[in-house]
């Protein structure tokens, strides 16, 4: 059974700093991973898709690495920013689209 | 204005009785799915649908219904079976159930048991 553990639970960074959230599965044979942002009481945004035959996608000030063989992901936010403040979320697809979730980070950016 | 529209935003429920959860999309999307997401848990699937009038149990199906009578339309009962239902459900549509599309989110209801 796939399982996906992200680290770490929470994080609070000064505004300004690059940072890594970590994602790693179980189970490698995957269609591919997304990365989500949610914020409080809202539903989630989707911030990047990796299929399983690419090793990274970019958009803006993210960038999300896949080593589909090691069983994990990064999240890179450059630049971090009060608004990047967050839960974020990573999810992988085994198949039939049943996505199988993280229980998320915890981002909390200070001006 | 497309999206995925969920209501109630928020509900309360006596213990035995059935509530509904709606949700409709107009991406027209033929996919459709429902998660439930617990404090500190990440979400888990509940049903999904790939078709009208077709539907398949997720990971935790019990306690819960579901019907798919229109494609923009994908209702969650949650029973008077299902234990400990207080928590936030999120529906989610894609443009299909191939492997390479990604999943949009309504905005959630929090069901409370009173």
């Amino acid at each position: 059974k796939q399982e996906v553990t992200q680290i770490p639970a929470a994080l609070s960074v000064p505004e300004g700093e690059n940072l890594v959230l970590n994602c790693s599965f179980t189970d490698s044979a995957i269609y591919n991973l997304q990365w989500f942002r949610q914020d409080p009481g809202k539903g989630l945004t989707s911030l990047l898709l990796i299929q399983s035959s690419q090793r990274e996608q970019t958009s803006g000030r993210l960038n999300a690495s896949l080593d589909k063989s090691s069983g994990r992901s990064t999240l890179y936010i450059a630049a971090s920013q009060p608004g990047d403040s967050a839960t974020y979320l990573c999810a992988v697809n085994g198949g039939f689209q049943k996505l199988v979730f993280g229980t998320g980070t915890r981002l909390l950016v200070s001006p | 204005d497309g999206g995925i529209t969920q209501s109630p935003k928020y509900l309360f429920r006596k213990e035995g009785q059935n509530v509904t959860l709606s949700c409709e999309q107009n991406l027209n999307h033929d996919a459709m799915y429902w998660y439930r997401q617990d404090p500190g848990q990440g979400l888990r699937l509940i049903y999904y649908s790939q078709i009208v009038n077709d539907f398949q149990k997720g990971d935790i199906a019990e306690g819960y219904s579901v019907s798919r009578e229109k494609k923009e339309s994908f209702p969650l009962t949650v029973t008077s079976a299902q234990k400990n239902p207080t928590a936030f459900y999120l529906c989610a549509s894609s443009i299909l159930a191939g492997e390479g599309d990604t999943q949009y989110f309504g905005p959630g209801t929090r069901l409370t048991v009173l």
